[in-house]
């Protein structure tokens, strides 16, 4: 498995605040980047994507991603219970593969 | 467009049984499909990756003797779980990507098999 790596969590915010989550991977030859919200039993649902260095925004969610770091993270503004879910950063391999990281847990306060 | 379905939804059987998992691309066609597995709160675990009309490609530790796939059209996979065991017990996802225009970066999941070995 290509190694993908995030910090599991919990993270909690305040309703209303930034939530920041963080992945880091160890292939250089990844060519995209995904950031997935997994609710308990169901199948991810993707968030965005990225694969260009830089920021990338949509809506409430911004992605960045830094290639020569192997680091690519995603901010959520105006966090929101609805938000409270598992984030997975998933990397695309040449081969068309995904591999998922751990996972963070968020759980916004109301 | 881009539905993925999975069949069962849920399944539970005794230990030894073989359990078969179905990963239908209901309107698009699927040259490759993936296999996942998840247990509680980790990850999703690339098993390996169905190739339609060759043998699949499994990642490392994964026995392709107790996990045998078969695509057997651009629209169906098939994972099974040969002489199942409790330790087997977990949520297999399946996906397939999107190949051209705008889909081509998104992978479509199916909803998931929940498998429990009793």
């Amino acid at each position: 498995q290509k190694e993908v790596e995030q910090n599991s969590g919990p993270l909690s915010v305040p309703e209303g605040a930034i939530a920041s989550l963080n992945c880091t991977y160890s292939d250089r030859g990844s060519q995209s980047f995904f950031w997935y919200r997994q609710y308990s039993g169901k199948s991810p649902e993707l968030i965005m994507f990225i694969y260009s260095n830089g920021d990338k925004e949509d809506g409430r969610f911004t992605a960045q991603l830094n290639k020569a770091s192997q680091y690519v993270s995603l901010l959520i503004r105006d966090s929101q219970p609805s938000d409270s879910a598992t984030y997975l950063c998933a990397v695309k391999t040449s081969g068309n593969q995904f591999y998922f990281g751990t996972g963070t847990s968020l759980t916004v306060i109301p | 467009g881009a539905v993925v379905s999975q069949h069962p939804s849920w399944v539970i059987c005794k230990s030894g049984t073989s359990v078969k998992i179905e990963c239908r691309s209901l309107d698009f066609q699927a040259t490759t499909m993936f296999w996942y597995r998840q247990f509680p709160k980790q990850s999703l675990m690339l098993m390996a990756t169905s190739n339609e009309g060759s043998k699949a490609t499994y990642e490392q530790g994964v026995e392709k003797d107790k996990f045998l796939i078969n695509h057997a059209s651009l629209t169906l996979s098939t994972l099974t779980v040969t002489s199942a065991h409790p330790e087997d017990s977990s949520f297999y996802i399946c996906s397939a990507p999107g190949l051209a225009g705008e889909k081509y970066n998104e992978q479509f999941f199916g909803p998931g098999t929940r498998l429990t070995v009793l």
